[in-house]
């Protein structure tokens, strides 16, 4: 069974650009969760998708956005990237039921210059 | 809002050293998770911990869950080089929402 995808693995953008990050989960998963990890503020939720529909969402700004298709893949948007967006986005995909498994994928590391 | 400290933030030790990572918050929360991070990898799930006072084991590795559910600690004895990398701890809270630690980074020498 192949694991959750992150593509592209790395991208190099400028402040003001906007930027979109993509995220197949496993086969079957139907749950898909977007996370920022930062040496300063470590691993953070972004929001969290279940059948297209967003269930949970974390404190980031309006300029963080995602959306999920049909097929259980997602993206994730940001938009006016600034310096401080430059991080390790990571996804993870479960079936979705509460306490279950997580399985993450490698990543993608943006960089804002 | 709720925060995940872990203790120590860096580990250095030699081979066969056994340690201990704590990782504490002033929140209860229904279950608690230990990851392992590896460069340019994404966190794999070492273990769940569930019930209060519960104790898991997996292989070199113990874990446990405080009584009131807001600690839980991970014991690696006779440390060795693959156990190196980043162990984070998260608690559940929320539909796939984790609050993660700190991080504790270990690195195990020959």
């Amino acid at each position: 069974k192949a694991g959750v995808t992150q593509t592209p693995r790395y991208l190099i953008k400028t402040r003001g650009q906007q930027v979109t990050l993509s995220c197949s989960p496993i086969s079957g998963h139907r749950s898909v969760s977007w996370y920022q990890q930062t040496p300063g503020q470590g691993l953070q939720f972004l929001f969290e998708y279940f059948s297209e529909t967003q269930r949970n969402k974390g404190n980031f700004p309006g300029r963080f956005s995602g959306r999920q298709f049909s097929n259980s893949r997602s993206e994730m948007n940001v938009s006016t990237l600034e310096l401080g967006d430059s991080a390790l986005y990571l996804c993870a995909s479960s079936g979705g039921q509460l306490g279950e498994k997580l399985f993450f994928g490698s990543g993608t590391q943006l960089s804002v210059l | 809002t709720q925060l995940l400290e872990q203790s120590p933030q860096f580990l250095s030790i030699q081979e066969g050293e056994n340690l201990t990572v704590y990782c504490n918050s002033s929140s209860v929360f229904s279950s608690l998770q230990w990851y392992r991070q590896e460069p340019g990898e994404g966190p794999v799930l070492l273990v769940t911990v569930v019930t209060g006072g519960e104790v898991k084991k997996l292989k070199r590795l113990t874990f446990q869950f405080g009584d009131a559910r807001k600690d839980s600690s991970l014991h690696i004895t006779a440390a060795q080089p693959g156990d190196t990398g980043l162990y984070l701890c998260a608690g559940a809270a929320g539909f796939q929402k984790l609050v993660f630690g700190t991080g504790t980074r270990l690195l195990v020498s020959p």
